[in-house]
């Protein structure tokens, strides 16, 4: 099993479309967690960190759900210019890596 | 100010030949990291450096990648006698710190092809 699952995607979706990604970590002693974007052919940019309570940021809200090992990124008001790949990070206490998942294809259409 | 640069942004080279790629971080950051992306896939961490130490080198696929940290500042990534499999962009990353909540600020990436 993967250390971070993501649905690969793509998820096509309507401009002003509400959507989803889910991801889900496999060591239980994973202690921080972000979101990145990835546009196609360019570096990876942080794009929210996610805290225990849940946080938001515009249009954007992370959540933490520590007891299933999943995290989650809603996207509302869903713009063109949010079609890119979204990248679920992990680390873990002990080690110094950043465990990135393969990323969520999101396009959002006209 | 500036960001992470690498450099070349794009290498091609014959299978078995040495290839060395190169990291400049953000000025003032002490961690580093390597990481390989192959076409499609997602990122692939190599090494870390804290300072001028690796303390973990666990991600690196093989002997012959190898890496150094000079001066705190800028990284190599020397890959020997390369293969097809080693085709794939090559991101570089710095954070200020060693903490786990560190933002990671990454590179535009050297693209490696291996003919």
């Amino acid at each position: 099993r993967k250390e971070v699952e993501q649905d690969p995607g793509p998820f096509n979706v309507p401009e002003g479309a509400t959507v989803a990604f889910n991801c889900t970590y496999s060591n239980s002693a994973s202690q921080s967690f972000f979101w990145y974007r990835q546009d196609c052919r360019k570096e990876p940019k942080l794009l929210m960190s996610v805290y225990s309570s849940g946080n938001e940021d515009g249009r954007f809200t992370a959540q933490l759900n520590r007891a299933s090992q999943y995290i989650s990124l809603l996207i509302r008001d869903s713009k063109l210019s949010d079609s890119a790949t979204y990248l679920c990070v992990v680390t873990t206490s002990g080690t110094y890596k950043y465990i990135f998942g393969t990323g969520t294809r999101l396009k959002v259409l006209a | 100010g500036a960001g992470v640069s690498q450099s070349p942004s794009n290498k091609v080279t014959e299978k078995g030949k040495d290839v060395e790629l190169r990291c400049d971080p953000i000025s003032g950051h002490t961690a580093l990291y390597w990481y390989r992306q192959r076409l499609g896939q997602g990122l692939e961490f190599l090494i870390y450096f804290q300072g001028n130490s690796a303390p973990d080198k666990s991600g690196l696929p093989s002997d012959r990648f190898s890496a150094e940290r000079t001066g705190e500042s800028v990284s190599t990534l020397t890959i020997q006698r390369t293969q097809q499999e080693d085709s794939a962009v090559y991101l570089c990353a710095s954070s200020l710190g060693t903490s786990l909540q560190e933002t990671q600020y990454f590179g535009p990436g050297t693209r490696l092809l291996v003919l």
